[in-house]
């Protein structure tokens, strides 16, 4: 069966100070990737989107950004964060059929 | 580009009543459409999907949601609700040939005793 992976849980970093979360995905191959973030009390917001090694889709402008090492693995980074960054990050994968399957998340607090 | 829209950020109800959730989507083209449920800082689950064929879906713990075409409408359903069922739903809505969706807001649904 297919599992996702996130780490670290929760996370708290100050202002300015880089960033790097990460997804891995087992039991699957070719998965499609997404980052998201959750603001408190708001929906979902797409950060970036992956289909393969290298392949990255930004729908955000911002301040991060997202790479693909690997065929199951997924980074979300900053060189240096704000505090609009702070929320709840999901990471989140998918095959031909559109439902996606989510990790239980990285809570960030910027401070 | 497809919208939804999830009618109501918050439903309370009673244990053991009925529930309705609603969604709405706009899109000019063929859509595949979906509720996930979220609890307490942790992911989100698929609770069920709408892809082609009958409009009326079943999905997990007793949840349903019919697709209504000409409404653009994706309600979800449940006839008795459990304290359990307290949690953030999302409604997404995805093209049928793009592989990413867009979600909701959300509503709050939480059931009292």
């Amino acid at each position: 069966s297919q599992t996702i992976h996130q780490w670290p849980a929760t996370l708290v970093q100050p202002v300015g100070s880089p960033l790097s979360l990460e997804c891995t995905v087992e039991g699957t191959s070719n998965p499609n990737l997404y980052w998201y973030r959750q603001a408190a009390g708001r929906g979902l917001q797409l950060l970036f989107y992956s289909v393969g090694i290298g392949q990255i889709s930004s729908e955000v402008p911002q301040n991060l950004s997202a790479s693909r090492p690997q065929d199951r693995q997924f980074i979300l980074s900053s060189k240096k964060l704000l505090l609009s960054d702070s929320g709840f990050y999901l990471c989140a994968w998918s095959l031909d059929r559109n439902e996606q399957y989510f990790g239980p998340g990285t809570r960030l607090t910027v401070t | 580009a497809q919208s939804v829209t999830q009618l109501d950020s918050q439903v309370p109800v009673f244990e053991e009543a009925p529930v309705e959730l609603r969604c709405n989507y706009s899109s000019s083209v063929s859509v595949y459409l979906f509720w996930y449920v979220q609890y307490p800082n942790q992911g989100l689950q698929l609770l069920l999907k709408y892809l082609s064929g009958s409009t009326l879906v079943k999905g997990i713990n007793g949840f349903e949601a019919e697709f209504n075409k000409s409404q653009t409408s994706f309600h979800l359903r449940k006839p008795s609700v459990h304290i359990s069922d307290t949690a953030e739903n999302f409604c997404a809505v995805s093209l049928v040939w793009l592989g990413k969706s867009t979600f909701g807001d959300g509503t709050t649904l939480t059931v009292k005793p």
